[in-house]
């Protein structure tokens, strides 16, 4: 079974700059999840889907932070502009509808200078 | 909002050693407490998980207790193998998945 696939794998910008995060969920998972971790931290959820809908955005930064999911299946992440301390990985996750078990991507290393 | 802190932040054990992680949490509501092991350049991978109507759940070499009346949970890790050394994180939830809350990791180091 094919896991969570995210690219980039990393990303370098400048500050001020936008930059976008695509992710594609394992196959049948009706829900997704964006996670950002900055480093030496634990992930932090940064919005919710089910299937094409959003169930809890309510950590996500919308100044500055969007997010969605075409048709329930792959997503985008964007940021626009972006600041020094949106330096983190950036993770998706999905999870099959009913289930708990939530399965992460290897995730986008984002550094802003 | 739940609060999860976790203990150690780093730990190093010789192989064949146990290992302990600890957790506590704030939030007397939350139910659902899973496990995650993030080896370098990967994301995290659920290891084990446990409810709060169960005390304790083994799976071969790791076991989660919990604590409900002290709301703390552990991670107990027993003949440790070199592939064991990774950052592991609790995360607490209540109701669903979505409202995880992570710890702030535990980096453990499982030396020759």
């Amino acid at each position: 079974e094919a896991g969570v696939a995210q690219s980039p794998r990393y990303k370098i910008i400048e500050k001020r700059q936008s930059v976008a995060f695509w992710c594609n969920p394992i196959s049948g998972h009706a829900t997704l999840y964006w996670y950002q971790q900055i480093l030496g931290q634990g992930p932090k959820l940064l919005i919710q889907f089910q299937n094409n809908g959003v169930v809890d955005d309510s950590q996500l930064p919308k100044d500055r932070f969007s997010a969605e999911r075409l048709k329930g299946v792959d997503s985008t992440l964007k940021i626009q502009p972006a600041k020094l301390e949106d330096s983190a990985v950036y993770l998706c996750a999905s999870s099959d509808r009913g289930s708990e078990k939530l399965f992460f991507g290897s995730g986008t290393q984002l550094s802003v200078l | 909002g739940e609060n999860v802190e976790q203990h150690p932040s780093t730990l190093s054990v010789q192989e064949g050693d146990s290992a302990v992680i600890k957790c506590t949490y704030s939030d007397s509501a939350s139910n659902y407490f899973p496990w995650y092991k993030q080896e370098l350049g990967k994301g995290p991978q659920l290891i084990i998980d446990i409810r709060s109507n169960v005390g304790e759940k083994k799976d071969q070499r790791i076991a989660v207790t919990l604590n409900k009346t002290a709301k703390h949970f552990s991670l107990h890790i027993t003949e440790t193998q070199p592939e064991d050394s990774a950052v592991y994180f609790c995360a607490a939830a209540t109701g669903t998945a979505s409202k995880l809350t992570f710890g702030t990791g535990t980096r453990l180091q499982v030396t020759l």
